[in-house]
């Protein structure tokens, strides 16, 4: 089993949908959670981490946590062509652990 | 510059060459970090430094060596690379790399895309 897995997609939504992505992981000492999202040929840019069990909202952004279940996810409302991306989750125990990241695809 | 640079942005180099790629943070932070992305695999950790001390290497071959002189400076030294290789370098910073969570934000800079022939 993977340390933390995603879904490869594609994921493809069209535009103005919610596109939501989601992510497992198998520490259950895992304490801290984090989104990055990654264009094509860039680098990976944070854009939203959480550490309580429950909804972080930033903007379109919502991550959403469930400790017991073992599972961080991140929706984006309103999604734009410009979202189009790789999103990677990562996961801290003792160290930080990326996913595969999911590639999302906004169509207009 | 702000943020975290690296150089240089694309490398090319045979498996007898020996070059060095180099990263900057200019955040303040305390942690820098090596990752390898390659093609459709996790980013893969190599190297955290903590206050210029290596605190985690990642069972990396020898042929990678890092080097970290300062909180703002992070190298990796590269010798008899293999095509395998081949992968983009990512260099990331936080503010620390205790288990407080909030020193583990990271911070990546823009990556050095190896070519090994």
């Amino acid at each position: 089993q993977k340390e933390v897995e995603q879904n490869s997609g594609p994921l493809s939504v069209p535009e103005g949908a919610i596109a939501s992505l989601n992510c497992t992981y198998s520490d259950r000492g895992s304490q801290s959670f984090f989104w990055y999202r990654q264009y094509s040929g860039k680098s990976p840019e944070l854009i939203m981490f959480i550490y309580s069990n429950g909804d972080k909202e930033d903007g379109r952004f919502t991550a959403q946590l469930n400790k017991a279940s073992q599972y961080v996810s991140l929706l984006i409302r309103d999604s734009q062509p410009s979202d189009s991306a790789t999103y990677l989750c990562a996961v801290q125990g003792g160290k930080l652990i990326f996913g595969q990241g999911t590639e999302l695809s906004v169509k207009p | 510059e702000t943020g975290v640079t690296q150089t240089p942005r694309h490398l090319v180099m045979g498996m007898t060459n020996k070059k060095s790629l180099k990263c900057e943070q200019h955040l303040g932070h305390n942690a820098m970090y090596w990752y390898k992305q390659s093609a459709k695999k996790p980013l893969e950790l190599m190297f955290v430094y903590n206050f210029k001390e290596q605190t985690e290497n990642n069972s990396v071959p020898s042929r990678f060596s890092p080097e970290c002189p300062n909180s703002s400076h992070l190298f990796l030294h590269l010798h008899t690379l293999q095509p395998e290789d081949s992968a983009l370098y990512l260099c990331a910073s936080s503010l620390g790399a205790s288990g407080r969570s909030s020193y583990n934000e990271q911070f990546f800079g823009p990556g050095t895309r190896l070519t090994v022939l």
